[in-house]
């Protein structure tokens, strides 16, 4: 059965830092993981999918790694702003259409 | 990209009561999903619910407490029934997105139900 395990559960950073959430699966046979950000009262935002076959994706300041061998992903936030204060979730695919949730990074930016 | 609302945003319920959820989507879409998210924990995924056949259901999970209705390629509902404060959890409807150029893996997702069950 696939668990997905997020470190930290929580991180509050000055405004400016760069920063690392980790994300591991205990299955490596996945078909994709996809990165989530979650804002009270305003659902899931999905911010990066990265395919089994594929390393990595970017997308502005955000850059998503996949490390399937070992059961690791993580998300990397370049030069944080307070705006990027949320919940970001990792999500693991099985080909099926289903995706197990892992338990999420509550993050706060300082201004 | 496929814009996804839900009724209602919130709701606080008695206990022994039942609510339905309305998910609504802009766009025609093959498979929906409920999913559910416990205070202090991640999401859960309940059932998935395709166009014209039964909604098939995660283990923990029956029919008979969490009936779904799927009438069309745009709309779900989930009723959570007979409710205890156990049930109290924010429900989020997502879907699968087909592109024009076939499935897109991006999952988008609405903006949730808060259920509070006194």
């Amino acid at each position: 059965k696939q668990e997905v395990t997020q470190i930290p559960a929580a991180l509050s950073v000055p405004e400016g830092e760069n920063l690392v959430l980790n994300c591991s699966f205990t299955d490596s046979a996945i078909y994709n993981l996809q990165w989530f950000r979650q804002d009270p009262g305003k659902g899931l935002t999905s911010l990066l999918l990265i395919q089994s076959s594929q390393r990595e994706q970017t997308s502005g300041r955000l850059n998503a790694s996949l490390d399937k061998s070992s059961g690791r992903s993580t998300l990397y936030i370049a030069a944080s702003q307070p705006g990027d204060s949320a919940t970001y979730l990792c999500a693991v695919g099985s080909g099926t259409y289903k995706y197990i949730f892992g338990t999420g990074t509550r993050l706060k930016v300082l201004a | 990209s496929a814009v996804i609302s839900q009724k209602p945003s919130r709701d606080i319920c008695q206990r022994g009561t039942s609510l339905t959820i309305q998910c609504q989507v802009d766009s025609q879409v093959t498979m929906m999903f409920w999913y559910r998210q416990q205070p202090g924990q991640s999401l859960t995924l309940i059932a998935t619910a395709n166009q014209g056949s039964e909604a098939t259901y995660e283990s923990g999970f029956v029919i008979d407490k969490f009936p779904i209705s799927r009438p069309n390629l745009t709309f779900s509902t989930l009723t959570v029934s007979n409710m205890s404060p156990e049930d109290s959890s924010i429900y989020l409807c997502s879907v699968d997105y087909f592109s024009g150029q076939g499935r897109t893996d991006t999952q988008y997702f609405g903006p949730g139900t808060r259920l509070t069950v006194l």
